[in-house]
């Protein structure tokens, strides 16, 4: 079982569409969380930290499930902008990063 | 603020010569990352420093690559002999603490013919 597990996609949803992605997690000690975006030939930028209580940027929702070990991304009102592969990233502790492989997603008009 | 700086950008050699990839980390970041990236294999860590130390080399892949941290400001991945099978983009990171979030460099692109 890998450490850090995403959903690679493609989804695929109209402008104006909620859209959801889990990652879950095998290391229960975990500690901190993050998710980035990264787009086509990019480098991958933070997008936000994920925090115990679930923590919203405008259209952007992150939440962490300690008991089931995953944390979900949240996007509302889908824009054509918002098109990227979406990256899940845990800290493990002991210096130990986990980037997930990443979710596409597709946003079209 | 300047980010974590890279170059080159782009990187065209042919297979056998010595490729040599420079990072500058955010002032104040006491962690510096080097990670490869390709479609097969996706965002792979090769090596990190702390206060300049490396602390795990397990991602390099072979005794080929090579990295240096000489001071705080300053890193190297170098290839040595370069092999067609290196291509890919290389990334720098850098972050202020252990937990903290990553900031990316813009990457080179690296092809090896």
């Amino acid at each position: 079982r890998k450490e850090v597990e995403q959903d690679p996609g493609p989804f695929n949803v109209p402008e104006g569409a909620t859209v959801a992605f889990n990652c879950t997690y095998s290391n229960s000690a975990s500690q901190s969380f993050f998710w980035y975006r990264q787009d086509c030939r990019k480098e991958p930028k933070l997008l936000m930290s994920v925090y115990s209580s679930g923590n919203e940027d405008g259209r952007f929702t992150a939440q962490l499930n300690r008991a089931s070990q995953y944390i979900s991304l949240l996007i509302r009102d889908s824009k054509l902008s918002d098109s990227a592969t979406y990256l899940c990233v845990v800290y493990t502790g002991g210096f130990k990063t986990i980037f997930g492989a990443g979710t596409r997603l597709f946003v079209k008009a | 603020d300047a980010g974590v700086i890279q170059s080159p950008r782009h990187e065209v050699t042919e297979m056998g010569q010595e490729v040599t990839l420079r990072c500058k980390p955010i002032s104040g970041h006491d962690y510096l990352f080097w990670y490869r990236q390709t479609m097969m294999r996706g965002l792979e860590l090769l090596i990190y420093f702390n206060n300049n130390v490396p602390i795990d080399d397990s991602g390099m892949p072979e005794d080929r690559f090579s990295a240096k941290m000489p001071n705080a400001s300053f890193s190297t991945l170098k290839i040595q002999p370069s092999e067609p099978r290196d291509s890919a983009v290389y990334f720098c990171a850098s972050s202020p603490g252990q937990g903290q979030p990553q900031h990316f460099g813009d990457g080179t692109r690296l092809s090896i013919l």
